[in-house]
């Protein structure tokens, strides 16, 4: 496989339900994201990690919770979520360089519909 | 005032036409810009990005930077049906800074 992976790639749960998300690069890069785009609002970073390390949470509550065991595997585990949570969950990954000008390869998305 | 705003459209430009998408930010100290397209239903896919002032062109996409304006506009030459889609700015202040998305322009063109 290229490029950046996740599944599953929909994704129906009720919100007493514990599901994950799982994404996976095949590009050799350091870095890895999450993020939220929900209808007529722009993406929405939920968590950076570099070199496995999380380096970013923008305000995401606690329902959300991410897990990098490698630079090449990211998770989000979801636990009682929202109606509102329902969005496309994006990940990303990216070679940071430290010049600031890396690139973000985009996977194909969850569609999570919550009930 | 939003960090990166750009114009929800939609814009409609007939086939064969230039399309021109513009974005501006706020932040004066943002240093990487970038264009992503995204089709109904699927993933952003990178355009192209342009980190110093004035045109970058790659086959019939042209970006132009103008950061004394805070300006990033993305030209379409000889738009086609194909290039219907949501087009995302994005902006990175500095080296390991995240990217900030516009909301994103539709385009629509018509055969």
């Amino acid at each position: 496989e290229t490029g950046v992976t996740q599944t599953p790639r929909h994704l129906v749960m009720g919100m007493t339900n514990k599901k994950s998300l799982k994404c996976e690069q095949h590009l050799g890069h350091n870095a890895m994201y999450w993020y939220k785009q929900s209808a007529k609002k722009p993406l929405e970073l939920m968590f950076v990690y570099n070199f496995k390390e999380q380096t970013e949470n923008n305000s995401v509550p606690s329902r959300f919770s991410p897990e990098c065991p490698n630079s090449s595997h990211l998770f989000l585990h979801l636990h009682t979520l929202q109606p509102e949570d329902s969005a496309l969950y994006l990940c990303a990954s990216s070679q940071v360089t430290g010049n600031g000008q890396e690139t973000q390869y985009f996977g194909p998305g969850t569609r999570l519909l919550v009930l | 005032q939003k960090e990166v705003e750009q114009n929800s459209g939609p814009l409609s430009v007939p086939e064969g036409a230039i399309a021109s998408l513009n974005c501006t930010y706020s932040d004066r100290g943002s240093q990487s810009f970038f264009w992503y397209r995204q089709y109904s239903g699927k993933s952003p896919e990178l355009i192209m990005f342009i980190y110093s002032n004035g045109d970058k062109e790659d086959g019939r996409f042209t970006a132009q930077l103008n950061k004394a304006s805070q300006y990033v506009s993305l030209l379409i030459r000889d738009s086609q049906p194909s290039d219907s889609a949501t087009y995302l700015c994005a902006v990175r202040r500095n080296q390991g800074g995240k990217l900030i998305f516009g909301q994103g322009t539709e385009l629509s063109v018509k055969p």
